[in-house]
């Protein structure tokens, strides 16, 4: 059965940096992988999908990519603001397996 | 605007009283999902219907059952809940369950958070 892990579980960044967040998943044979932004005590935001056929999407300051072959996938988020504070979490939507995510703090 | 609308927001309930969530979707997408949530932890599919469809995940337990009585809405429906029931509840939505061209983009509602008392 598909196991999705993220890593770290908690990052604390000054604002300002670039930072990675990482995503692995051990069937590779998905359809596609989907990023979520969640705030505290609420639901999820869709942030970028990427089918199977591509490597990469990007959405203003984020860019996820995909490797299917190695099982990984990374959230890149440029120049990082306060405002991205939140728990960072990937998903195989297909099968409904999500991981726990990376709990980001953004500080000034 | 089309979205995903959870009611309510926020349920207390007592040990063993039964409480029913609520889910409604104006996206008219034939997959609709129940997720749950504890902290700090990965939302957990409890089940999803296609269509009228009905799907259960082997590990959900009895104490939960949902109805979908048309596209727009589905409820979930604890029996009994436990203390270990205290959870945010996720409904959402995807136009589709199997493979399609566009992929599976799952738009979620803001959740209910329960509490039992």
């Amino acid at each position: 059965k598909q196991e999705v892990t993220q890593i770290p579980a908690a990052l604390s960044v000054p604002e300002g940096e670039n930072l990675v967040l990482n995503c692995s998943f051990t069937d590779s044979a998905i359809y596609n992988l989907q990023w979520f932004r969640q705030d505290p005590g609420k639901g999820l935001t869709s942030l970028l999908l990427i089918q199977s056929s591509q490597r990469e999407q990007t959405s203003g300051r984020l860019n996820a990519s995909l490797d299917k072959s190695s099982g990984r996938s990374t959230l890149y988020i440029a120049a990082s603001q306060p405002g991205d504070s939140a728990t960072y979490l990937c998903a195989v939507p297909k099968e409904a397996i999500f991981g726990a995510g990376t709990r980001l703090a953004v500080h000034p | 605007d089309a979205m995903v609308i959870q009611n309510p927001r926020y349920q207390v309930t007592q040990f063993g009283k039964p409480v029913t969530l609520s889910c409604s979707q104006t996206l008219n997408h034939n997959v609709m999902y129940w997720y749950q949530q504890k902290s700090s932890q990965a939302p957990k599919l409890l089940f999803h219907y296609y269509d009228k469809d009905f799907n259960n995940e082997a590990d959900t337990p009895d104490n939960f059952q949902s109805r979908r009585p048309n596209t727009s809405f589905c409820f979930l429906d604890i029996r009994s809940p436990g203390l270990g029931d205290a959870a945010m509840y996720l409904c959402a939505t995807s136009r589709i369950g199997g493979v399609q061209i566009l992929g599976e983009t799952q738009y979620f509602g803001p959740g209910t958070r329960l509490l039992v008392l």
